[in-house]
């Protein structure tokens, strides 16, 4: 299965800490993004990495690529309640089928 | 305004019925997307269309099928429908070019909760 790993699976943490986690997928790729999920809602998209890239930021989320271990980490500084979701990560092979591949997500939960 | 809509958002029906799942996107996007989300949270790509035409078509029964009036609406039919369908399907669209790099992000619905009984 060309389905990325995410860990860990569940994180608790509280407000004010960081929150990292990390995904590894197993084909070359063209970007790698994460996306939120609140409960019983869809995905937002939080950002994009290219495999050109090795870090990149957008406000309190830092995004990090090493596509020599095929793996990315993302990192939530000063958490709020308000993070509590789950995070996935998901990549596009780079044979061009569109086809972007889910990780299996951390759910994370931030204890205000 | 909503971006990407899919109706119903709920759908509970019998095993063996016939059902169909609709989505609308109004970003101007060529390419869309079904997902199935199981109980544990899994997300798997099923089916995407760029510009009506069907790009991908993963491992998924021939009882699902997609279809695509014109590329601002992804619809999915399902037939016969068995316990195990029971899932969340969400829609997605993106930008994306045939021929260019993949760059776009997708903006997914909230999803349909299917539940066959």
């Amino acid at each position: 299965s060309q389905q990325g790993e995410e860990d860990p699976q569940a994180l608790s943490i509280q407000e004010g800490e960081n929150a990292t986690m990390n995904c590894s997928y197993k084909t070359s790729i063209n970007n790698l993004q994460w996306y939120r999920q609140n409960s019983g809602r869809g995905l937002v998209h939080l950002i994009l990495i290219r495999s050109n890239e090795r870090e990149k930021h957008s406000g309190r989320l830092r995004v990090t690529l090493d596509t020599s271990k095929k793996s990315s980490s993302l990192l939530i500084t000063a958490s709020r309640a308000a993070d509590t979701a789950s995070y996935f990560c998901a990549t596009d092979a780079t044979s061009g089928t569109y086809k972007y591949i889910f990780g299996t997500g951390t759910r994370l939960k931030v204890l205000a | 305004d909503t971006a990407v809509s899919q109706t119903p958002k709920y759908l509970v029906t019998q095993m063996g019925n016939d059902k169909s799942i609709k989505c609308e996107q109004n970003l101007g996007h060529d390419t869309m997307y079904w997902y199935k989300q199981d109980s544990k949270k899994f997300l798997k790509i099923m089916f995407s269309y760029n510009n009506k035409e069907l790009i991908i078509n993963e491992t998924v029964p021939n009882r699902f099928s997609p279809k695509s009036p014109d590329k601002a609406h992804l619809n999915l039919h399902i037939n016969s429908l068995e316990l195990g369908d029971s899932a969340v399907y969400f829609c997605a669209s993106s930008q994306l070019g045939m021929g260019t790099k993949n760059t776009g992000e997708l903006f997914f619905g909230e999803g349909s909760r299917l539940t066959v009984l």
